[in-house]
């Protein structure tokens, strides 16, 4: 059974630095393209970050450019989101994605105040 | 960035209704390969998004068969067959073939 697993989430203050975790089970994770999708509260899904299999390519839609990373690690089937400079907006639940978005998370919450 | 439109917005079934929902695409969602990257996911309520259709037409294994999709190009259409109450929630399209993968902004579906 595929399963996902989000963590890291939490409350942090703009400005400041969170990184997000996904261990992922039930599969050859090396053999998937993985992304990060979020959900700002009472409202839709916002495609975040995708990796390749090895690692080598990263896609970022504008709104997290330069501010997000995701990185992945084969070995421990686990994907990653690093998030800089954090703003009110990037408050959201934050899923982990097997690509192309056919398995899901739970999703772990992130709020940005002060 | 690729705009996908869907219609309605909110949609009030009772059950055992047949009812449609429409995903258009600013542009063709036909890859280079051959392949439309289109798929339909439904998110229950305090639920994560689970995958109903992917490649237009074709059914995630589990799934209901009273889900079908299809469509090509640009013009999209998720049609449920006999409505039922686990049913309920809001549904999205989302595709892969252009980068960035961008979502639907979903219909919520009712009962009335």
């Amino acid at each position: 059974e595929v399963q996902l697993v989000e963590s890291g989430g939490g409350l942090v203050q703009p400005g400041r630095s969170l990184k997000l975790s996904c261990a992922a089970s039930g599969f050859t994770f090396s053999n998937y393209y993985m992304a990060w999708v979020r959900q700002a509260p009472k409202k839709g899904l916002e495609w975040v970050a995708t990796i390749s299999t090895s690692g080598s390519r990263t896609y970022y839609p504008d709104s997290v450019k330069g501010r997000f990373t995701i990185s992945r690690d084969n070995a421990k089937s686990s994907l990653y989101l690093q998030m800089n400079s954090l703003k009110s907006e990037d408050t959201a639940t934050y899923y982990c994605a097997r690509h192309p978005f056919a398995y899901w998370g739970q999703g772990t919450l992130v709020t940005v105040s002060s | 960035d690729v705009v996908l439109t869907q219609t309605p917005p909110t949609l009030s079934a009772t059950i055992g209704q047949s009812v449609s929902i429409s995903c258009r695409s600013s542009q063709s969602l036909l890859h280079s390969n051959g392949n439309t990257y289109l798929n339909w996911l439904l998110q229950r309520p305090g639920q994560p998004p689970q995958l109903l259709i992917y490649l237009v037409s074709r059914l995630e294994s589990g799934v209901p068969n009273r889900f079908s999709g299809s469509g090509s190009g640009t013009d999209f259409t998720l049609k449920i067959s006999g409505v039922e109450a686990e049913d309920l929630g809001v549904y999205y399209c989302v595709q892969s073939t252009h980068a960035p993968n961008t979502f639907g902004a979903g219909t919520k579906l009712e009962l009335k």
